[in-house]
């Protein structure tokens, strides 16, 4: 199967502050999301992102499918927004996750 | 917003004993999915299913785990027998196509094998 790398691993935020988050992909894909696993360890979609650029209020995300990447930026971070990020893309039938990136974002 | 169910959201059992998890998919999906996540670890594939039958398994799908779609709304996992490794959240999701579909999820239901 293909190899999902998420980076950084871990990241510490003050509040307020941007951050980019990294997905590489090892194979090509026919779509990408990302997702934010909450506290309570709720998977919440943020984007369905095959190619292109979109928003979503603070957050964005790009995804440059020829060179198998994707980037999550998350501006004017808040506490709200720790939890762990996972990006995700199929190959056959099933979805790849990533290892994860872990924020936490402190006041 | 249609969103994908999940029961129980808790289960505590004893090793040895059989587990059946329960989803209700979105009503327009045609794929289905389960996924497992041990505590701090990531997301692992466990089986896809489209059309009444498992269209692709990991090797963590080995024979104590099935799959079921029993009625037109429900999607079971099955553990046949328990192990203290298959503590985990197990999550199911579904999307309208494979490859190209948004996947979605449902909140997990945290298994405890005591």
């Amino acid at each position: 199967g293909i190899q999902v790398e998420q980076s950084p691993p871990d990241l510490i935020l003050q509040e307020g502050a941007n951050s980019t988050l990294r997905c590489n992909f090892s194979d090509s894909v026919n779509n990408l999301q990302w997702f934010h696993q909450n506290p309570w360890g709720q998977l919440i979609n943020l984007f369905y992102i095959p190619s292109g650029t979109k928003q979503n209020g603070r957050l964005s995300a790009t995804t440059v499918a020829t060179e198998r990447y994707s980037l999550l930026y998350i501006s004017s971070s808040q506490t709200t927004d720790s939890g762990v990020y996972f990006c995700a893309g199929p190959t056959g039938n099933q979805f790849y996750f990533g290892t994860g990136t872990s924020l936490t974002v402190i006041p | 917003e249609p969103e994908v169910t999940q029961t129980p959201s808790h289960q505590v059992t004893q090793m040895g004993q059989e587990v059946i998890l329960r989803c209700v998919p979105i009503s327009n999906h045609l794929y289905f999915y389960w996924y497992r996540q041990i505590l701090g670890q990531k997301v692992e594939f466990l089986v896809s299913f489209y059309n009444n039958e498992i269209s692709e398994k990991s090797e963590i799908f080995d024979d104590q785990f099935s799959v079921e779609r029993p009625d037109g709304s429900n999607f079971t996992l099955k553990i046949r027998s328990t192990k203290l490794e298959d503590s985990a959240m197990y999550f199911c999701a579904s999307s309208a196509a494979a490859w190209v579909g948004e996947l979605f999820f449902g909140e997990g239901s945290r298994l405890t094998v005591l």
